[in-house]
């Protein structure tokens, strides 16, 4: 199957630092990406839907300069957590449509982060 | 309602025995359908797809009730290998394909 790679695995971070997490399409080209959320024993929650080229959209609670997505090839999609706090904490994943096979999602192996 | 709904369990079975896991969902111009198995804080990956004549992948059977709204995921002789959280996934036809997850059904296999 397709391979997206997600990048860092695992952060630590201060308070009001900012974060980016990357996600790449490493053997094909993803027009959408989608960055989702999850908390301990919760389900995964869209976040945003990233589109090559164009703004992302969010979804509704999702404040946008907060999370801030850009998209600017057909392999790599970034999400960067602005001035994060405690309560940002979580594991975000990514995942990438091949153009080939749109239905079926791959994903990032996800990144946990915990802000102190 | 959410859009898509699961049983959270968890399911404690023995090993050998047969689970089944419902899913409902709300849109009806939904027109995809997975079953995604995650293990504990990993990323999840897909089990099978569902269609609509129903099927099967070894000892697991998914299964599509357009009608009614809901698939099935029935997984026999149970492994403690099979134990994590059954996500199930619905994709409708519309919205560039976004992926609506179910919050998912946490399965645990006992010797």
């Amino acid at each position: 199957g397709a391979v997206v790679s997600q990048h860092p695995s695992w952060v630590i971070c201060k308070s009001g630092t900012s974060v980016k997490i990357e996600c790449r399409s490493l053997d094909f080209q993803a027009t959408t990406m989608f960055w989702y959320r999850q908390f301990p024993k919760q389900s995964l929650m869209l976040m945003a839907t990233s589109n090559e080229g164009s703004k992302a959209t969010y979804e509704q609670g999702v404040e946008k300069d907060k999370f801030l997505i850009n998209h600017a090839s057909l392999t790599l999609s970034t999400l960067t957590v602005t001035s994060a706090h405690p309560e940002d904490s979580s594991f975000y994943i990514c995942s990438a449509r091949d153009s080939r096979a749109p239905a079926e999602a791959f994903f990032g192996q996800g990144t946990r982060l915990t802000v102190v | 309602r959410k859009e898509v709904e699961q049983d959270p369990g968890p399911f404690n079975v023995p090993e050998g025995a047969t689970v089944a896991f419902n899913c409902t969902y709300s849109n009806s111009a939904s027109q995809s359908f997975f079953w995604y198995r995650q293990d504990c804080r990993k990323e999840p990956k897909l089990l099978m797809s569902v269609y609509s004549s129903g099927n099967e992948d070894g000892r697991f059977t998914a299964q599509l009730n357009r009608a009614s709204q809901y698939i099935s995921l029935l997984i026999r002789d149970s492994k403690l290998s099979d134990s994590a959280t059954y996500l199930c996934v619905v994709i409708p036809n519309t919205g560039g394909f976004k992926t609506i997850f179910g919050a998912g059904t946490r399965l645990f296999v006992k010797a």
